[in-house]
């Protein structure tokens, strides 16, 4: 049973530049969220996804947007990137639809993002 | 909101130590409550999850415990070997099903 999965693992861009990153959640699950995680710090929620649809949103800019597809994978878009855009990228899966709130989250390995 | 605090922040000890991480968090209307180690630039791997239900959850070595009304989990290693090395972070599951995390504590076991 494959775990959630998150490609690249690694990423140099320019800043200014747009970036996508991508994951797909576990077996079973169907509610994506995305973390960012900058050195030293916990990871902090950026978005969750659910039926293709945004369901919550952290503080985060409109640069960050994201999609979810009908196989319940998700992208991570950032424009327009800055310096402090440099971070580890987590992405985390769950089972929202059974409305079971006892469910932990599972995470990927992350992607780690650096802007040049 | 809720915050979520961990301490110690960092920590080091010999091997064969028990050791004591602590979880706090400000708004007791939590629905779980998770504890997850991240090795150095890596993912989080789940280690123990505790329903609002439970007072306490065991795998091995590990136990977790949890009090919502006083606001605090404990993870608690025991025989601590090098191996455990890593950050040790908590997420606090609340409303909306959006866990908060603390910034972790950071344990190096020393042979």
């Amino acid at each position: 049973d494959a775990g959630v999965t998150q490609s690249p693992t690694h990423l140099i861009k320019t800043r200014g530049q747009q970036v996508t990153l991508r994951c797909s959640p576990k077996s079973g699950h169907d509610t994506v969220s995305w973390y960012q995680q900058a050195l030293g710090q916990g990871p902090q929620f950026i978005f969750q996804y659910y039926e293709e649809e945004e369901r919550q949103r952290g503080n985060f800019p409109d640069r960050f947007s994201g999609h979810q597809f009908p196989n319940y994978s998700s992208e991570l878009n950032v424009n327009a990137l800055l310096l402090g855009d440099s971070a580890l990228y987590l992405c985390a899966s769950s089972l929202l639809g059974t409305g079971v709130r006892g469910y932990g989250y599972t995470f990927g390995s992350g992607t780690r993002l650096t802007v040049v | 909101k809720q915050e979520v605090t961990q301490i110690p922040a960092a920590l080091s000890v010999p091997e064969g130590e028990n050791l004591v991480l602590n979880c706090s968090f400000t708004d007791s209307a939590i629905y779980n409550l998770q504890w997850f180690r991240q090795d150095p630039g890596k993912g989080l791997t789940s280690l123990l999850l505790i329903q609002s239900s439970q007072r306490e959850q065991t795998s091995g070595r590990l136990n977790a415990s949890l009090d919502k009304s006083s606001g605090r989990s404990t993870l608690y290693i025991a025989a601590s070997q090098p191996g455990d090395s890593a950050t040790y972070l908590c997420a606090v599951g609340g409303g909306s099903y959006i866990p908060t995390f603390g910034r972790g504590t950071s344990l190096i076991v020393h042979p």
